[in-house]
């Protein structure tokens, strides 16, 4: 059973970081894409990065460019998101997702960990 | 960047009725868009790839329809546990954008 667990959100101050985390169990990590999709309170669903699966090579739309960083540890089956330079409009539910290679499309998804920035 | 925009904002339907939602994509995406669910306090669910293929595990009253511009999902005789946010999402291009999702409840 392919399971996502996310870890790390929490209340953290405008312009602080946080660094989130996902386990991944129940596929062969190192086969897929990693997406962190969020969504704010009441609202819609963000994309906010993608890894390859080796690592190499990144994705970020504008509004988190420059500020968050994804990374994955394949050893460890796990995915991170580095978040700096936090700001109110941040505060969301962020999840982990599984994407497809080159489909980017997303077939499951962790249960979501909460991040609120408020000082 | 691609908008999707999503219609209607709310659909209020009896079980048993069969419905349509729409998505209209800013430009051109040929078939690459993805439909997911999601229930009240949950993560989303993905219900249809590339705007037709099904997904396994997901009941076959689900389907989706549509290319280029336009795309529908389409929902044969609603059940209780359909009542819930319908997104769609574009991978065509770079930034990935959703819906703003659209909102099946109970009349």
């Amino acid at each position: 059973e392919v399971q996502l667990v996310e870890s790390g959100g929490g209340l953290v101050q405008p312009g602080r970081s946080l660094k989130l985390s996902c386990v991944a169990s129940g596929f062969t990590f190192n086969n897929y894409w990693m997406t962190w999709i969020r969504q704010a309170p009441g609202k819609g669903l963000e994309w906010v990065a993608s890894i390859t699966n080796t690592g190499g090579s990144t994705y970020y739309p504008d509004s988190v460019k420059g500020r968050f960083t994804i990374s994955r540890d394949n050893a460890k089956s796990t995915l991170y998101l580095q978040m700096n330079s936090l700001r109110s409009e941040d505060t969301a539910t962020y999840y982990c997702t599984r994407d497809l290679i080159y489909n980017n499309y997303f077939d499951y998804w962790g249960q979501g960990v909460m991040v609120t920035v408020s000082s | 960047d691609i908008v999707l925009t999503q219609s209607p904002a709310t659909l209020s339907v009896t079980p048993g009725e069969s419905v349509s939602l729409s998505c209209r994509a800013s430009q051109g995406i040929s078939t690459s868009i993805h439909w997911y669910q999601q229930k009240s306090n949950e993560s989303p669910r993905l219900l249809i790839k590339f705007a037709s293929q099904s997904i396994s595990g997901i009941p076959s009253r689900f389907s989706g329809s549509g290319s280029g511009t336009d795309f529908t999902l389409s929902i044969n005789r609603v059940e209780s546990e359909d009542f819930s946010v319908y997104y769609c999402q574009q991978s065509y291009s770079l930034p990935l954008t959703f819906g703003s999702g659209t909102k099946l409840e109970i009349k």
